[in-house]
Order: C-alpha cells, then sequence, then structure tokens
C-alpha cells in the first residue's frame, strides 16, 4: 500500500468557518507533510511532522493549525481563512529523513475554495 | 536559501520527438527527485536521484544528476501523447525540506 489518503477532496468554506482536513497514511512513514499550491505554481511547503512532533514550519499564518494525533493520521485545522487561501492542499509523507531514501508520497489533494 | 529553477517553463513538442528539460539548483543537495502532475491532480513520483552520475531510466524518461554542476536533466525520448503533464523537480535541503522547481508543462501535440 503506498497510499496516502486525504478527505475531503473538495471544500467551500466561509472566512467565518472552522474546518479541518484529514490526511492518512498505512505506509509505516514517519514523516508527514503538508503542501500548499496555487495554480501553475509549485507546490510550497507548510508543515512537517517527524515521529509526530513539528520539526518544521515555514512562517504559516496561525489561522493554519496543524495535528498529528499518531504516526498515521495528519490534520490541518482551518480558521478565519482569506480568499488568498484558496488552493490545492496536498499531504504528503515518507520514511523517514535518516534513511537512504526520502521520497515523498503525495495525496490526492484537498481542493480549498475560501468565500 | 536554495533556489531551484527549471527550464524550459513550457514545452510543447510533436509526438516522436526527443526534448530535454533541465533543473538547475543553487547550492549542494544530496538528494534530487522528479515528480509529474496531471492537471488537478497529485504528485506521482518519477525518480529518485542520490549521487553524482546516477541515471535512472523509467519508459520514455531518463533522469540524471550531476552535483557539481548541480544540475539535473530529464530526458523525453520519441514523446507521446500520454506524457503531457506537468514534471517538477524537487531538491532535498535538509532532512525533511523539499524545495521544488517551477515546473516544466508539457505539451505533446498527436
Amino acid at each position: 500500500d503506498t497510499e496516502v489518503t486525504q478527505t475531503p477532496k473538495h471544500l467551500v468554506m466561509g472566512m467565518t468557518n472552522k474546518k479541518s482536513l484529514k490526511c492518512e497514511q498505512h505506509m509505516g512513514h514517519r514523516a508527514m507533510y503538508w503542501y500548499k499550491q496555487k495554480a501553475k505554481k509549485p507546490p510550497e511547503l507548510m508543515f512537517v511532522y517527524s515521529y509526530e512532533k513539528l520539526s518544521i514550519n515555514e512562517s504559516v499564518p496561525s489561522r493554519f493549525s496543524p495535528e498529528c494525533p499518531n504516526s498515521s493520521l495528519l490534520n490541518l485545522h482551518l480558521h478565519a481563512l482569506q480568499p488568498e487561501d484558496s488552493a490545492l492542499y496536498l499531504c504528503a509523507s515518507s520514511q523517514d529523513g535518516r534513511g537512504p531514501v526520502t521520497e515523498a508520497f503525495f495525496g490526492q489533494g484537498t481542493r480549498l475554495t475560501v468565500v | 536559501e536554495l533556489k531551484v529553477e527549471q527550464n524550459p517553463l513550457f514545452l510543447s513538442m510533436q509526438e516522436g520527438k526527443n526534448y530535454t528539460i533541465y533543473c538547475n539548483y543553487s547550492t549542494t543537495s544530496d538528494r534530487l527527485y522528479w515528480y509529474r502532475q496531471d492537471p488537478g491532480k497529485s504528485l506521482e513520483s518519477l525518480f529518485v536521484l542520490l549521487s553524482n552520475g546516477a541515471v535512472k531510466q523509467e519508459g520514455r524518461l531518463m533522469a540524471s544528476l550531476d552535483t557539481k554542476a548541480r544540475l539535473s536533466t530529464l530526458h523525453i525520448t520519441a514523446a507521446v501523447h500520454d506524457l503531457s503533464a506537468t514534471y517538477f523537480c524537487a531538491v532535498a535541503a535538509g532532512t525533511y525540506k523539499y524545495i521544488f522547481g517551477t515546473g516544466t508543462r508539457l505539451k505533446v501535440l498527436a
């Protein structure tokens, strides 16, 4: 199983709403990532969790709040977003940064629209 | 700060032709990856390049890495329509950080 599963696939939310994006993997990977991708642009790293601890926060606004409840799950909590936050949010996982191969496997993404 | 550039940004080519996509990066790195992305879809891993001189081939695609020149190439042989997609290189900038290139949008015309 080399799958990273993200839910929901599409999400429309108002600027006052609170919502969460979910990501799950069962490959035994210990590093999990959130990326944001705007149309026709490369993915931009937001957060990295390693062994369920936050390792990297790329100065992401606090209206995005990540959570890693266990080694298989990664959430991204959203609150008071702005229309410019509309994008494709991609979750990824990799074995472990310390191994010889740290290829990241990506989920299908959540297409988020903020209205 | 690591910067990763690809060229060309856009590539329109005829079926059956050959072409090369270039990925240049600004600081030393020991890992480079190539991904493919279809419109509105996720990223599919194509190649993992871990050492200077590494060459990997899969079907009509071949990737290589020159760490001294900080350059990777993705060569397309006898292109077919199914190869139409956006191709990204990604360079490791630390244990968990991958910096993606600007992307190359490839369109193969029948």
